[in-house]
């Protein structure tokens, strides 16, 4: 089945490590990417997406992501995380089709010591 | 503030009973999505409406119900056919068509007791 595939299921870092989460889909075709997070206790909120053009695309609180479109993939990365990186992280993609509509994966929650 | 209200925050259900689940935007926008979170298994898409008065099954639409009355409001009905339904349930709003900018509600998490 078409899917989207996060990989990381837990991911527990000390401060100042740098952090890349997984990202792969399967649908042929062109596709939107989002990364979403949600942090404890709070609404998910969109970190950053892809549409078209520069395929390294900024977001917000110092992250970013890289669409590779060879290898399906859309990883999240951040140079150096902070204790109030704290969350659950959700990579979506709209497939081709029209529905517009966002199939999301399973989350990655990532804990990051002080 | 513009944004999404989902009431209550928590609730508990007798088993063999349905509930209802608020979900109200003031962001004008056109489409409204019912999700389910359950832990380690992400979003799964339950109803979506994309305009008024029309909607459209998701992937886990079984057990559950929905209306769109109102642009505003988009209710969830879990009803006593669902048989797992104790989870997290959040609701989401976009413009529609090509603007992808889902905005989320704060969320409702439900109990059966």
């Amino acid at each position: 089945a078409q899917s989207v595939s996060q990989h990381n299921h837990h991911v527990i870092l000390s401060e100042a490590a740098s952090l890349e989460l997984g990202c792969n889909y399967s649908y042929g075709g062109t596709v939107n990417l989002f990364w979403y997070v949600q942090y404890p206790g709070q609404h998910l909120q969109l970190l950053l997406k892809y549409f078209s053009g520069d395929p390294l695309v900024k977001g917000i609180k110092g992250f970013e992501a890289e669409f590779i479109k060879s290898k399906f993939s859309f990883n999240l990365r951040k140079p150096s995380v902070q204790w109030s990186d704290t969350a659950e992280y959700f990579c979506a993609v709209i497939p081709p089709g029209g529905s517009y509509i966002p199939t999301f994966g399973r989350g990655t929650s990532l804990i990051v010591h002080p | 503030d513009g944004g999404i209200t989902q009431s209550p925050k928590y609730l508990f259900r007798k088993e063999g009973q349905n509930v209802t689940l608020s979900c109200e935007q003031n962001l004008n926008h056109d489409a409204m999505y019912w999700y389910r979170q359950d832990p380690g298994q992400g979003l799964r898409l339950i109803y979506y409406s994309q305009i008024v008065n029309d909607f459209q099954k998701g992937d886990i639409a079984e057990g559950y119900s929905v209306s769109r009355e109102k642009k505003e409001s988009f209710p969830l009905t879990v009803t006593s056919a669902q048989k797992n339904p104790t989870a997290f349930y959040l609701c989401a709003s976009s413009i529609g068509g090509t603007d992808y900018g889902y905005t989320f509600g704060s969320g409702t998490r439900l109990t059966v007791v």
